[in-house]
């Protein structure tokens, strides 16, 4: 069964720095993309950016450029997003998901998804 | 503001049938496929729809997607309890960048 599992809620202060991460399990981890998509309380789905694990080629949305950072780990198939600087703002659940496509059509989606990791920024 | 434009909220009674519309440009749905995400109180995100009329395998018939230009329809057919829920469409942009709707909640009366 392909899954990934996300590290679990965090509580921090502003300012303080926070990594959270993403294993994947049953796929080839470097074989498939692996996005992160923010939702804020009672919000939609914001895509943050994605990576490749097979050689961590990264992409990021313009809204969240400069303000996470993406990575992974292929030895241990697990991508991270993280902060050096909290902000009150950043509060919100955070989704891993893998990009899965269609070789055929060229047509791609995110499937499976992780099952959320909470960040609290609150002083 | 989300890139694709969704109705907020749509309602029916259980047994009918409900749709949910999903709009976009020519810069997105125009010129990719549609996916579909429903996501239940409190759980994450989950695949409905791909390939803009796709069931991954485990998804009952009942649900369809459709697309016709720069628009996509997610459709639902004998309405159950257990599909109030936030539903999402996702595609894509010029710079192969997923982008999603603003979500619709469905209420089942």
């Amino acid at each position: 069964e392909v899954q990934l599992v996300q590290s679990g809620a965090e509580v921090r202060k502003p300012g303080e720095s926070l990594k959270i991460s993403c294993k994947g399990s049953g796929y080839i981890f470097t074989s498939y993309w692996i996005g992160w998509v923010r939702q804020m309380p009672g919000k939609g789905l914001e895509w943050m950016g994605i990576i490749y694990p097979g050689d961590s080629d990264t992409r990021y949305s313009p809204s969240f450029q400069g303000q996470v950072t993406i990575s992974a780990d292929k030895s241990i198939s697990t991508a991270y997003l993280q902060w050096s600087s909290l902000k009150a703002s950043d509060t919100a659940m955070y989704y891993c998901a893998r990009r899965d496509n269609d070789v055929l059509t060229g047509d791609k989606w995110f499937d499976p998804w992780g099952r959320g990791t909470l960040v609290t920024v609150s002083s | 503001q989300s890139v694709l434009t969704q109705p907020p909220s749509v309602s029916a009674a259980p047994g009918q049938n409900v749709t949910i519309s999903c709009s976009g440009s020519s810069s997105n749905i125009g010129n990719n496929y549609v996916s579909w995400y429903q996501q239940l109180p409190g759980t994450a995100p989950k695949l409905l729809i791909y390939d803009n009329n796709k069931r991954p395998s485990g998804i009952p018939g009942r649900f369809s997607g459709s697309k016709s230009g720069t628009s996509a329809t997610l459709g639902i057919t004998g309405l159950q309890t257990g599909d109030e829920a936030d539903y999402y469409c996702g595609s894509w942009d010029s710079t192969l960048s997923p982008v999603f709707g603003g979500g619709t909640k469905l209420t089942v009366l």
